[in-house]
């Protein structure tokens, strides 16, 4: 049980563009999805925790207008790249909870090339 | 929020020997977990250790946690190649639902 899947595993797309992630709980309802960025070799950066049918709460630095963040259902979230630009390039990862439950599931990420 | 910072970086053995990786914290926690991540995947949930906890075991896998050093270290007996990867922790606690993770250890297991 606990899986959580994201769809793209892999996006390259043209520098202007936006691209869209999306993250899914696939046998349990994900009260609060987050949503990290990492560069190679480094830690997980979160960008912003969202709760369903709530605005996500971003952490500091992370522009809202870039990333768009839709926490719709309790079993799906979605991370918008607009007017993607190559330093958005990484691999991006989310995360899902189930209430005040202490583990959080993994996706498998989405690794973006904005050329 | 808190952040655990792993340590060693970099951790290279072979198989059969075990892996010592250790974890330090700043402030009070309600929980430490560490997890795995291979190589352009995500994370893989280990195990947890609770404050009021001192050592936890998981088939080859034993973590402790020192909330007085507010340090927790994993180790990984007879390890085997397929245990390479990063191995992260993340803290819990002092108010916050949001776990945060450290910089990892990256464990390389020659066969």
């Amino acid at each position: 049980g606990a899986v959580v899947s994201q769809h793209p595993s892999w996006v390259i797309c043209k520098s202007g563009t936006s691209v869209k992630i999306e993250c899914r709980s696939l046998d349990f309802q994900a009260t609060t999805m987050f949503w990290y960025r990492q560069f190679p070799k480094q830690s997980l950066m979160l960008m912003a925790t969202s709760n369903e049918g709530s605005k996500a709460t971003y952490e500091q630095g992370v522009e809202k207008d870039k990333f768009l963040i839709n926490h719709a259902s309790l079993t799906l979230s979605t991370l918008t790249v607009t007017s993607a630009h190559p330093e958005d390039s990484s691999f991006y990862i989310c995360s899902a909870r189930s209430g005040r439950q202490e583990t959080q599931y993994f996706g498998p990420g989405t690794r973006l090339l904005v050329l | 929020s808190q952040q655990g910072e792993e340590d060693p970086q970099a951790l290279s053995i072979q198989e059969g020997e075990n892996a010592t990786m250790n974890c330090s914290y700043k402030t009070s926690i309600n929980n430490l977990q560490w997890y795995r991540q291979n190589s352009g995947r995500g994370l893989v949930h280990l195990i947890l250790i609770r404050s009021n906890e001192r050592e936890k075991h998981s088939g080859r896998l034993r973590v402790t946690l020192d909330t007085s050093k507010k340090s927790s270290s994993l180790l990984i007996t007879a390890s085997r190649a397929a245990d390479t990867a990063s191995y992260f922790c993340a803290t819990w606690g002092g108010g916050s639902y949001i776990p945060t993770f450290g910089r990892g250890t990256s464990l390389i297991v020659h066969p």
